[in-house]
């Protein structure tokens, strides 16, 4: 069946580094793919998103990458700060099912 | 405001005692779906529906029944909750079109089943 892959689970950066969190897909006919941030106790927002139609997207300090042919992509936070700790999800679905299918989660913690 | 408004936010219950989760969106959002949250395992769906009376299981269905009457209304009923259903809830309404999914999240329902 339709599943999404995404890793690592826990990822701890250094306050100004760089975070790279990845996803492969396994349905080969979704072609939007979006990123959720969510803070603790709170609902999952979105962040950004990528259509397949475009390999790359950016967004300030974040962006991401869409490889279709590995059924792969992914998200990069550029000078990470404090309040980016929190935990991402990315997700991929088929637009016209209106229906998301979520990797397991990466809980990212940005150290002073 | 366009919204997904869950209801209770938060809910302490005893083993065996049905309860139910309602959901409702105003944005005339075709589908609308469960997920549970637990520690580790990211999200997970229960149940979705693509529009009234058409429901469907997800991923993690057992225990759990959904209704679809009304284009809005989507609740979660727990007929008989057990303590492996203390998890985090969110019901999510979305619309599709072109290449692009509008998904809208509610603020989440918080059970303990005791």
């Amino acid at each position: 069946g339709e599943n999404v892959e995404q890793h690592p689970s826990t990822l701890s950066v250094q306050e100004g580094d760089s975070a790279v969190i990845k996803c492969t897909y396994s349905d080969s006919a979704s072609n939007y793919f979006p990123w959720y941030k969510q803070e603790l106790g709170k609902r999952p927002q979105l962040i950004i998103d990528i259509r397949s139609n475009v390999g790359e997207k950016k967004d300030q300090r974040i962006a991401v990458t869409l490889n279709k042919t590995a059924k792969h992509f992914s998200l990069h936070i550029t000078e990470t700060q404090p309040e980016d700790s929190a935990v991402y999800f990315c997700a991929a679905s088929r637009s016209n099912t209106g229906k998301l299918i979520f990797g397991q989660g990466t809980t990212l913690q940005v150290k002073p | 405001e366009a919204q997904v408004t869950q209801n209770p936010r938060y809910l302490i219950t005893v083993t065996g005692k049905k309860l139910t989760v309602t959901c409702s969106q105003n944005m005339n959002h075709e589908y609308m779906s469960w997920y549970r949250q637990d520690p580790g395992l990211g999200l997970r769906q229960i149940y979705y529906s693509m529009n009234v009376e058409v429901t469907d299981k997800g991923d993690v269905p057992e225990g759990y029944k959904v209704s679809r009457k009304e284009k809005r209304n989507f609740p979660l009923i727990l007929e008989s909750p057990s303590p492996n259903q203390t998890s985090l809830y969110f019901c999510a309404s979305s619309f599709a079109r072109d290449l692009y999914v509008d998904y809208t999240f509610g603020s989440g329902t918080r059970l303990t089943v005791v």
